[in-house]
């Protein structure tokens, strides 16, 4: 019973777009959220949180934003680069529960 | 300088044997948690320890016994090792809610 879902397990974006990540969740009361990313052969890194009491949060090209009455957050990257190719995690604060993630590809 | 390092990077081991993951951190933080990514690259977390006391617990075999020194460290010790063991192994600290995680430990059980 999967708390946080990526739908989307692969996403890929011409560079200079914009990349929108998606995730669902179940659990009215998680009231934290945060994206990590993750390159190959390394841990995952954090990149940015909302909290419940907020709809967006901007950080540089990156954006979420949270839908608490559809349970549903995004992540925006624009412009895209090449570099941002990773996997995207989605995950909740309390409880500590992670998406399956979502690759992203950014082609040049 | 790393901030959250483990040690062994990849660990390649028979069925039934015992085998222990270290995880230190120098940033200082309280918490520490040990998460399995198994093959469908779901990340769970399995435990997680403030202060050296355990406080979360998810439901993981007594195989896996976690062990904690000192704040900055948590080692993961595991028995009689099973083929459904492999995965890769992250260790994590937090501050604030975010996590800082290690780079991963790759283990292989044949």
């Amino acid at each position: 019973d999967q708390q946080v879902k990526q739908n989307s397990p692969s996403l890929s974006v011409q560079e200079g777009r914009i990349s929108i990540l998606n995730c669902d969740y179940t659990n009215s009361m998680f009231d934290y959220f945060l994206w990590y990313k993750k390159y190959p052969a390394e841990g995952p890194t954090f990149l940015i949180s909302i909290s419940s009491i907020k709809d967006k949060n901007e950080d540089g090209r990156f954006t979420v934003f949270l839908n608490k009455s559809a349970k549903h957050l995004s992540l925006h990257i624009v412009p895209s680069q090449p570099g941002d190719s990773a996997v995207y995690f989605c995950a909740s604060n309390t409880p500590l529960v992670f998406g399956k993630g979502t690759r992203l590809s950014v082609i040049a | 300088d790393t901030a959250v390092s483990q040690t062994p990077k990849y660990l390649v081991t028979q069925m039934g044997n015992d085998k222990s993951i270290k995880c230190e951190q120098n940033l200082g933080h309280d918490t520490m948690y040990w998460y399995k990514q198994d093959s469908k690259k779901f990340l769970k977390i399995m435990f997680s320890y403030n202060n050296k006391e355990l406080i979360i617990n998810e439901t993981v075999p007594n195989r896996f016994s976690p062990k904690s020194p000192d704040k900055a460290h948590l080692n993961l010790h595991i028995n009689s090792l099973e083929l459904g063991d492999s995965a890769v192994y992250f260790c994590a600290s937090s501050l604030r809610g975010q996590q800082f995680f290690g780079p991963g430990t790759r283990l292989t059980v044949l």
